[in-house]
């Protein structure tokens, strides 16, 4: 079993859409958990940060975190073409030098 | 505004070539990583430093060394160029505590070998 799982997409959905976004994870011990998102032919950017379990809420977007299911998910309210981009989750366990564990990645499409 | 830099956003090389992709921070982060990224795959962790002149391998180092004379610039070479070296690199680095709180990534260099 793979330690971060993420449905690869491409998601498409019209503008003005709520969209939802998803990771499921094995390991109990990760704690911290990010969002990223990378436009084509860029780098990733930290979009959004949580610790634990609960919602995390920035705008437009909301990130949520239930560790007693190992699943973790970001939402998009009134989705714009500009949000439209590979979302990659990641977390890890706050060890001071453990490394981020990423999700392949979900590639969003929204259409005008 | 936090910057990781690397040197080229596009690179073709030959078979054979040796490659050095550059990668400079400014932020005085210890943590520095070089990764590959290939469509279905995702990110995949090459080589990454603690500390200068430290270095680990992470989960594809065949094929790869890296060089950490500074704090500041991590390099990432490829010793004898293959086309299955053909993808996107991206650096990134994080603060020793700064794995809780996330990477940050350079634009990323893409990579052909012909």
């Amino acid at each position: 079993q793979k330690e971060v799982e993420q449905d690869p997409g491409p998601l498409s959905v019209p503008e003005g859409a709520i969209v939802s976004l998803n990771c499921t994870y094995s390991n109990s011990a990760f704690q911290y958990f990010m969002w990223y998102r990378q436009y084509s032919r860029k780098g990733p950017e930290l979009l959004m940060y949580t610790y634990s379990s609960g919602n995390k809420e920035d705008g437009r977007f909301t990130a949520q975190v239930d560790k007693s299911s190992k699943y973790i998910s970001l939402f998009i309210r009134d989705s714009q073409p500009s949000d439209s981009a590979t979302y990659l989750c990641a977390m890890t366990r706050g060890w001071s030098q453990g490394n981020l564990i990423f999700g392949k990645g979900t590639k969003l499409s929204v259409k005008p | 505004d936090v910057k990781v830099t690397q040197s080229s956003r596009y690179l073709v090389k030959r078979t054979g070539e040796k490659v050095f992709l550059e990668c400079v921070q400014d932020m005085d982060h210890e943590n520095m990583f070089w990764y590959r990224q290939d469509p279905g795959l995702g990110l995949r962790l090459i080589y990454f430093s603690y500390d200068v002149k430290m270095k680990e391998k992470g989960d594809i180092p065949e094929g790869y060394s890296v060089s950490r004379e500074k704090k500041e610039r991590f390099s990432l070479i490829l010793e004898s160029a293959s086309t299955n070296q053909t993808s996107m690199y991206l650096c990134a680095s994080s603060s020793p505590t700064g794995s809780r709180y996330g990477y940050t990534f350079g634009s990323g260099t893409r990579l052909t070998v012909v």
